[in-house]
């Protein structure tokens, strides 16, 4: 079975850090790109960063630039998100999804997204 | 803000037919990909490219594309298709991904 399991949230208090990870089975995690969406409490989704399947590339929302750090393992089929310089509006559930696309380049999706972990910045 | 432009709301009578739009310069460049995400749970991917479903999406969903607009259909709705529907693909540039803002929709 395809599947990504988010774990690392909690609570943790402005200007900390937290390091999320998302474990992957049942596919070739090497072979995909990955990417990090969150969403705040009765909000929307929001896209946090991409990592390229060989992790060269990388980006970034605005809003994390700086203080987020994406990566992969993928001898370990895991992928990680540093979280440094926390604030209140960085708390949200945290997904890791993998990424799709057409080869030439109209479109890209999300096809595997797992449930999520909770990370909520207060004092 | 998003740069994908979504109704924030939308009902359709049981069994009737609706659309959902999306809009934003990257629509010229991408096709979106759409969402379906039910209260506590994760988002489940329903139409991606030019009108793809993915394996045990009904086909009641459906995608189109027109200039920097995207619609994803639903025909002949269904109690179980409410639900926040989210479209999304990269930005004009390539580098970065975005999401509209995501329209609730509401079987009546």
């Amino acid at each position: 079975e395809v599947q990504l399991v988010e774990s690392g949230g909690g609570l943790v208090q402005p200007g900390g850090s937290l390091r999320l990870s998302c474990a992957a089975s049942g596919f070739t995690f090497s072979s995909y790109e990955m990417n990090w969406v969150r969403q705040a409490p009765g909000k929307g989704l929001e896209w946090v960063s991409y990592i390229s399947s060989s992790g060269s590339t990388i980006y970034y929302a605005d809003s994390v630039k700086g203080r987020f750090t994406i990566s992969r393992d993928n001898a370990k089929n895991s992928l990680y998100l540093q979280m440094n310089s926390l604030r209140a509006e960085d708390t949200a559930v945290y997904y890791c999804a993998r990424e799709n696309y057409d080869i030439l380049g109209y479109y890209y999706y999300m096809d595997v997204w797992g449930k999520g972990t909770t990370v909520t910045v207060s004092s | 803000s998003s740069e994908l432009t979504q109704d924030p709301a939308v009902s359709v009578a049981l069994g009737q037919t609706v659309r959902i739009t999306c809009q934003g310069d990257s629509l010229r460049s991408y096709y979106a990909s759409w969402y379906q995400q039910k209260p506590g749970q994760a988002p489940v991917l329903v139409i991606y490219g030019k009108n793809n479903r993915p394996s045990g999406i009904p086909d009641r969903f459906s995608g189109s594309s027109s200039g920097n607009t995207a619609s994803l259909t639903i025909t002949g709705a269904q109690a179980e298709d409410e639900a926040d529907y989210y479209c999304n693909s990269r930005d004009s540039s390539g580098n970065r991904v975005v999401f509209g803002g995501g329209t609730k929709l509401t079987v009546l």
